[in-house]
């Protein structure tokens, strides 16, 4: 499976709201419920954001949301964070039972 | 609090060996699949191999496959990579990380810190 395909970078004022996509093939993305978004910083491990599709693990912000349509996946961030900047990847279960990520997005926060 | 800690990254020649390992405690390791997924320094990041929970079942990404073999010691909530034939382009930081099942669903909740892996001559 290739990398899941995502924009290199995605911008936004504080307070304005993004949405990054994901887009892979009907074999991940589209095959099955299990889409997820991580955030991580510089140095620091991947955090999970997102998991299937659009619910949010405990003490992640309400902020974060995501969506899923056909082989496209999406995260939004409402109300942009100087602390959102970071770099964001999606990742799927696929149907050879194996996992895939994105090509990742960096979000600057202007 | 769930901890994960890897070790066993080092420097080795091209066509060499290396084994991480990663102890996990904070949560019931064997009823949990876990993964091993590395990321390129300034790369994005690949899943590279699985195990299940009980360590029955495991899953490679056809870049490592017949290279690397995942293994688990619930007594010891445990996780190894062992890889052989090592080559420069899997040189990384190798993550482990913990699934959200008992099997493969690639939902990660918790990772650790990483352990980097150097290939060169």
């Amino acid at each position: 499976h290739s990398a899941l395909t995502q924009p290199a970078s995605v911008s936004g004022s504080p307070g304005q709201s993004i949405t990054i996509s994901c887009t892979g093939t009907s074999s991940d993305v589209g095959g099955n419920h299990h889409v997820c978004w991580y955030q991580q910083h510089p140095g620091k491990a991947p955090k999970l954001m997102i998991y299937d599709v659009s619910n949010r693990p405990s003490g992640v912000s309400n902020r974060f949301s995501g969506s899923k349509s056909g082989n496209t996946a999406s995260l939004t961030i409402s109300g942009l964070q100087a602390e959102d900047e970071a770099d964001y990847y999606c990742s799927a279960y696929t149907s050879t039972t194996t996992g895939v990520f994105g090509t990742g997005t960096k979000v600057t926060v202007l | 609090e769930v901890q994960l800690l890897e070790s066993g990254g080092a420097l080795v020649q091209p066509g060499g060996s290396l084994r991480l390992s990663c102890v996990a405690s904070g949560f019931p390791f064997s009823s949990y699949a876990m993964s091993w997924v590395r990321q390129t320094p300034g790369h994005g990041l690949e899943w590279v191999s699985a195990t299940s929970a009980s360590g029955q079942t495991t899953y490679y990404a056809d870049s490592v496959k017949g290279r690397f073999t995942i293994s688990r010691d619930n007594s010891k909530n445990t996780l190894y990579l062992q890889m052989n034939s090592l080559r420069a382009d899997d040189t990384a930081i190798y993550f482990c990380a913990k699934d959200f099942e008992g099997w493969l669903v690639v939902v990660f909740d918790y990772w650790g810190q990483g352990s980097l892996v150097t290939v060169s001559s």
